[in-house]
C-alpha cells in the first residue's frame, strides 16, 4: 500500500474558509513534501518539512509534523477559489526514496 | 531556467510499438525521478537516478520498461513493446540533493 495517505478523499468549502488536509505514513522519513496538482498538469512544490521539524510555515500554508504517529497536516488559510486542485504528500526515505499518497481534492467555492 | 523539460507532450502509439519518452533536468540537480500517474494506481515512483546512477528500479513494472541517463541533462524512459495498460501520463522531476521536486508538464501516452 502506498506510504503516504490522505484524508480526506475530497473537500469542499467556501472561499475564505481553511481547508486542512492529513496524510499518514508508515515508515521512517528523511522529509516529508506537499504538492499541488491542477488538473492536467504537473505537480507544483508547496513546501518540505524534514523529520526533525515540527512546524513550517510559508505564506497562507501551515505544514505540521508528527514522528510519533507518523502523520502531517496541510492547513490553507483564507482559502480561495483559485486554490482549487489536488493536493499530495510524498515520503522521502533516507535513502531518497519518495512515495506519494494518492491525493485531497480540494475545492473551493466563491 | 525553463524548468524539466520532457517531450513529446501527447503520444499517441499503437499496441506492439516502441516509445520513448524523453526528459531534461533542471540544470545543477543531481536527482531525476520517472512517476507514471493514472486514476487507478495514482503517482507511482518508477525509478531515480542520484548523479547519473540508477538508484532504485523496483518501480518499473516490467521488463518492457527501461530508464537511461547518460548524462547529467538529458535521460529517456523507453518502453518496448508498449501496451494499453502502459496509457499513463508519464512525469519526469529532478532536485537538488533532498530539497524538493521540480515536475515537468508530462507525457501523456495513450497506447491503442
Amino acid at each position: 500500500s502506498q506510504q503516504g495517505e490522505e484524508d480526506p478523499q475530497a473537500l469542499s468549502i467556501q472561499e475564505g474558509e481553511n481547508a486542512t488536509m492529513n496524510c499518514s505514513y508508515k515508515t521512517s522519513i528523511n522529509n516529508l513534501q506537499w504538492y499541488r496538482q491542477n488538473s492536467g498538469r504537473g505537480l507544483v512544490h508547496l513546501i518540505l518539512i524534514r523529520s526533525n521539524e515540527r512546524e513550517k510555515h510559508s505564506g497562507r500554508l501551515r505544514v505540521t509534523l508528527d514522528t510519533s504517529k507518523k502523520s502531517s497536516s496541510l492547513l490553507i488559510t483564507a482559502s480561495r477559489a483559485a486554490d482549487t486542485a489536488s493536493y499530495f504528500c510524498a515520503t522521502v526515505t533516507n535513502a531518497g526514496k519518495s512515495t506519494f499518497g494518492d491525493g485531497t481534492t480540494l475545492t473551493v467555492k466563491p | 531556467d525553463a524548468g524539466v523539460i520532457q517531450s513529446p507532450r501527447h503520444e499517441v502509439t499503437e499496441m506492439g510499438q516502441e516509445v520513448t519518452l524523453r526528459c531534461k533536468p533542471i540544470s545543477g540537480h543531481n536527482s531525476l525521478f520517472w512517476y507514471r500517474q493514472t486514476m487507478m494506481r495514482g503517482l507511482e515512483l518508477l525509478i531515480y537516478f542520484n548523479n547519473n546512477v540508477p538508484i532504485d528500479d523496483s518501480g518499473m513494472p516490467e521488463d518492457r520498461f527501461s530508464a537511461k541517463m547518460p548524462n547529467a541533462s538529458f535521460s529517456t524512459l523507453k518502453i518496448q513493446p508498449s501496451e494499453p495498460r502502459d496509457s499513463a501520463v508519464y512525469f519526469c522531476a529532478s532536485s537538488f540533493e533532498d530539497y524538493g521536486y521540480t515536475f515537468g508538464s508530462g507525457t501523456r501516452l495513450t497506447v491503442v
